[in-house]
């Protein structure tokens, strides 16, 4: 079975510009969360998707920051504009629907530089 | 605020010691506390997680004790291994389907 994927694994974009960040969770997972990494830091909560809607989005730093996910399947993070501190790794997970902790399996990340 | 604080950040083994990260956490409604491990080029992959009403879990060489009273939690890995060369992260959240809190990562090499 896949697990989760990322697209794209690296992404270098100027200051002021649009990038889309892309995730497919593993088939039938409910439950799809994002998660940032600046360098030396945590990895920090973005937001939480249970299939389309969006449950959590507290984590999200500003309006630059628009989050989707279509038809429950996969899910797009867009940055619009892109500003210097945006620079770090994001990380998509998913769990399955229900019960009270469902295992979190993580993507490998997309690692993005603004300059 | 800084939910979940977790030390050292780095931290060298030799071959066949053993390697112990510790976790405090702040916030008492806290349900879960699960571990991560992180290679070069890869996501995090749960490692191994215990809840409050225990005080050890073991499997295999790792084992997680936990002191709900002093809000602290920490992982041991006995006979570290060079395979056992990651970072590691403590994390803490929720009942239910809730988002991880993170602390700060830890990485662990293990030296022959």
């Amino acid at each position: 079975e896949a697990g989760v994927t990322q697209f794209p694994s690296h992404s270098v974009i100027e200051k002021g510009q649009t990038v889309t960040l892309r995730c497919d969770p593993i088939s039938g997972h409910d439950n799809l969360y994002w998660y940032r990494r600046v360098m030396g830091k945590e990895i920090k909560f973005l937001l939480h998707f249970v299939k389309e809607s969006k449950q959590d989005e507290s984590g999200m730093p500003n309006n630059r920051f628009l989050a989707e996910r279509t038809g429950g399947t996969y899910s797009t993070l867009k940055v619009q504009p892109a500003e210097l501190e945006d620079s770090g790794v994001y990380f998509c997970a998913s769990s399955q629907g229900g019960g009270s902790y469902n295992e979190q399996f993580f993507g490998p990340g997309t690692r993005l530089t603004v300059l | 605020q800084q939910q979940v604080k977790q030390s050292p950040q780095s931290l060298i083994v030799q071959k066949g010691g053993i390697s112990i990260i510790n976790c405090a956490y702040e916030n008492t409604a806290f349900d879960y506390f699960p571990w991560y491990q992180q290679f070069p080029g890869k996501g995090p992959a749960l490692l191994i997680a215990i809840r409050p009403d225990v005080s050890e879990k073991k499997e295999g060489r790792f084992t997680i004790s936990f002191n709900k009273s002093a809000k602290q939690f920490s992982l041991h890995i006995m006979d570290s291994q060079p395979g056992d060369s990651a970072t590691y992260f403590c994390a803490a959240c929720y009942e239910g389907n809730t988002p991880l809190v993170f602390g700060k990562g830890t990485r662990l090499s293990v030296i022959a």
